[in-house]
């Protein structure tokens, strides 16, 4: 059973340009989490996404940031105009339905802004 | 604004001694509790949770949960170098929707 799948791992975009990371849940996980971690900081959390569905998105910053997480394939954390602030971790998570449930992390995809 | 808070550390013990992480949570109606290991430039691992007042033990980890008190603590039992990492702690809120971290405790083991 594969584990949640991020890609790309690590990626490079230059101030103005758009980053796309993508998650794939683990298999039977219909819950997905994105959490962003600054350099030398914690875990900060910023959307929860059932499929076609947003849940919560409070931690969302309001301009640039958008998520899906559509009926087929998986779920997009979409960056516009990037930033040197947006230089971060990115760690997808999912969880199985059930409220409460633990969530699992993916190995994360480590965006820099040069 | 649900809160978790975690002291930052280093927290520094010898190896072999027990090492204590504590940490507590504002929002009252919170039911399950987690603690996650992260090594540097590596994704939360998840060691333990707990949701029941009390103790909960798995080999060298003890999770501790105090409700009344609004806390939860992890102690790592014969600290070893290879436990040297960030611990964080992670609280779901009462809809069972979010997971909220602390900041996270940096342990260092001396060998």
């Amino acid at each position: 059973n594969a584990g949640v799948m991020q890609n790309p791992r690590h990626l490079v975009r230059r101030r103005g340009q758009e980053a796309r990371l993508r998650c794939s849940p683990m298999k039977g996980h219909s819950h997905v989490y994105w959490y962003r971690q600054l350099p030398e900081e914690g875990l900060k959390f910023m959307v929860y996404l059932q499929k076609e569905n947003i849940i919560d998105e409070s931690g969302m910053p309001k301009e640039r940031f958008s998520a899906e997480f559509p009926k087929e394939g998986p779920s997009i954390l979409r960056i516009q105009q990037v930033v040197r602030g947006d230089s971060a971790a990115y760690f997808c998570a999912s969880s199985p339905p059930a409220a409460g449930n633990t969530i699992y992390f993916g190995e994360g995809s480590w965006l820099t802004v040069v | 604004q649900k809160e978790v808070e975690q002291n930052s550390g280093p927290l520094s013990v010898p190896e072999g001694a027990i090492a204590s992480l504590n940490c507590t949570y504002s929002d009252r109606g919170s039911q399950s509790f987690f603690w996650y290991r992260q090594y540097s430039g590596k994704s939360p691992e998840l060691i333990m949770f707990i949701y029941s007042n009390g103790d909960k033990e798995d080999g060298r980890f003890t999770a501790q949960l105090n409700k009344a008190s609004q806390y939860v603590s992890l102690l790592i039992r014969d600290s070893q170098p290879s436990d040297s990492a960030t611990y964080l702690c992670a609280v779901v809120d009462n809809a069972g929707n979010m997971l909220t971290f602390g900041g996270g405790t940096r342990l260092m083991v001396k060998p």
